[in-house]
């Protein structure tokens, strides 16, 4: 079955700098992939997503890149706010069996104002 | 927040009793999903639902039952819950068509077991 694996676990940035995010699939037939934001004793809510037609997406200060050749994919946030600390997970989807979707174990960032 | 609702939002039990948990949502999505989430693991499926009682296992259904009666319900039961079954639980749903895969949860529910 698919496994995700997310790195780092932790991370820690100045604000304004960047953060990335990188996880990595073993499924070569996964073709979504999605990244939650999860913040204190809240919900993982969709903060942007990325399908395997496509090697990039942005959304404002959010970015996703997928390489289907090496099966990573990566988030970047710039000019990061103390409002972007929380939480963040990576996913992987092939679409079938219910659109089954395995989580990465998640990143913790915090941004230091 | 796709109106997804979790019963009870927490709970503490005792190892060994039996507990339910209710997810209902009120918008006649077809898949339903049930994921507990520990830290250092992520968000790991338990059991999913595609239908009035369609289910199936996750990676972690051991010790959990689930059950789908009506299309807006989908309860999950620890028959016998033991101390390893503390954690919260988030009941998802997906919504078909273009964007079928994408997974909206719910507000969790926080289970203790002493």
């Amino acid at each position: 079955g698919e496994n995700v694996e997310q790195h780092p676990s932790t991370l820690s940035v100045q604000e304004g700098d960047s953060a990335v995010i990188k996880c990595t699939y073993s499924d070569s037939a996964s073709n979504y992939f999605p990244w939650y934001k999860q913040e204190l004793g809240k919900r993982p809510q969709l903060i942007i997503d990325i399908r395997s037609n496509v090697g990039e997406k942005k959304d404002q200060r959010i970015a996703v890149t997928l390489n289907k050749t090496a099966k990573h994919f990566s988030l970047h946030i710039t000019e990061t706010q103390p409002e972007d600390s929380a939480v963040y997970f990576c996913a992987a989807s092939d679409g079938t069996g219910g659109f089954k979707t395995i989580f990465g174990a998640g990143t913790r960032l915090f941004v230091k104002a | 927040d796709a109106g997804i609702t979790q019963s009870p939002r927490h709970k503490v039990t005792e190892t060994g009793t039996p507990v339910t948990l209710r997810c209902h949502q009120t918008e006649n999505h077809r898949y339903m999903y049930w994921y507990r989430q520990d830290p250092g693991h992520g968000l790991r499926l338990i059991h999913y639902s595609y239908g009035v009682k369609d289910t199936d296992k996750g990676e972690v259904s051991d010790g959990y039952s689930v059950s789908r009666s009506k299309t807006e319900d989908f309860l999950l039961t620890l028959e016998s819950a033991t101390s390893s079954q503390t954690s919260v639980y988030f009941c998802a749903i997906s919504e078909e068509g273009k964007s079928g895969e994408t997974q909206y949860f719910g507000p969790g529910t926080r289970l203790l077991v002493l």
